[in-house]
């Protein structure tokens, strides 16, 4: 199993372009979650889903919308990038409550 | 507030020391704790998590509900424990709040 798979793996935008990050998972699991990751800031919650058709606000979720298009998939869009945004994006899942988050490769998004 | 605290940013050890790596939280609720390890370019994983009570790598960690503490102790260091290690607190059952994270350094 590959677990959580995010496409791409490295992305440089120009300010202003819009970019849709993916991600998927196969293992089943009800919850996923959208992570940044700044240096000195650690993993910040963008957005999560707790179930197919849900979506919630995390801590940081200005700039950003997200689809859970099904069970298996859950995509981050920037609409206009902007160069705070350049960050690495982690996608996660999980399967139960109280369960660990499974996370995937992360994508390296650069905006200029 | 929930909060994680991970007051090191940067810890450097010569291999064979100890190694302790602080973690403070602030949780109104009876907290479920994580320790995630992130090594070079690779994805974050699972190191340990406090109901298991289990050692892995050499490490463990114990939850300290007087001090609000879950530091994560390794007796040996080697130098593949060289990585980032993120505190995680688990809020409402599914969401986690990270630490900032520390950066461990295991010098030959």
């Amino acid at each position: 199993n590959a677990g959580v798979t995010q496409t791409p793996k490295f992305q440089v935008l120009k300010t202003g372009q819009s970019m849709t990050l993916q991600c998927a998972q196969d293992m089943n699991h009800n919850s996923m979650y959208w992570y940044r990751q700044d240096p000195g800031m650690g993993l910040r919650l963008i957005y999560y889903s707790a179930s197919e058709g849900t979506t919630d606000k995390g801590e940081v979720p200005n700039g950003y919308n997200v689809s859970r298009l099904n069970k298996r998939e859950f995509s981050l869009r920037l609409e206009s990038a902007a160069p705070s945004q350049t960050s690495v994006y982690f996608c996660a899942s999980t399967g139960r409550q109280n369960q660990p988050q499974h996370f995937g490769d992360g994508t390296r998004l650069s905006i200029l | 507030a929930q909060r994680v605290t991970q007051p090191e940013k940067l810890l450097s050890v010569f291999k064979g020391a100890p190694v302790e790596l602080k973690c403070n939280y602030s949780y109104s609720g009876s907290p479920e704790l994580f320790w995630y390890v992130q090594y070079s370019r690779q994805r974050l994983q699972l190191l340990l998590r406090h109901i298991s009570r289990e050692s892995i790598k050499g490490f463990t960690a114990d939850l300290n509900k007087g001090e609000t503490s879950f530091h994560l102790k390794k007796p040996f260091a080697q130098e593949e424990d060289s990585a980032m290690y993120y505190c995680a607190l688990m809020r409402n059952t599914d969401k986690l709040i990270f630490g900032t994270g520390t950066r461990l350094q295991v010098f030959p």
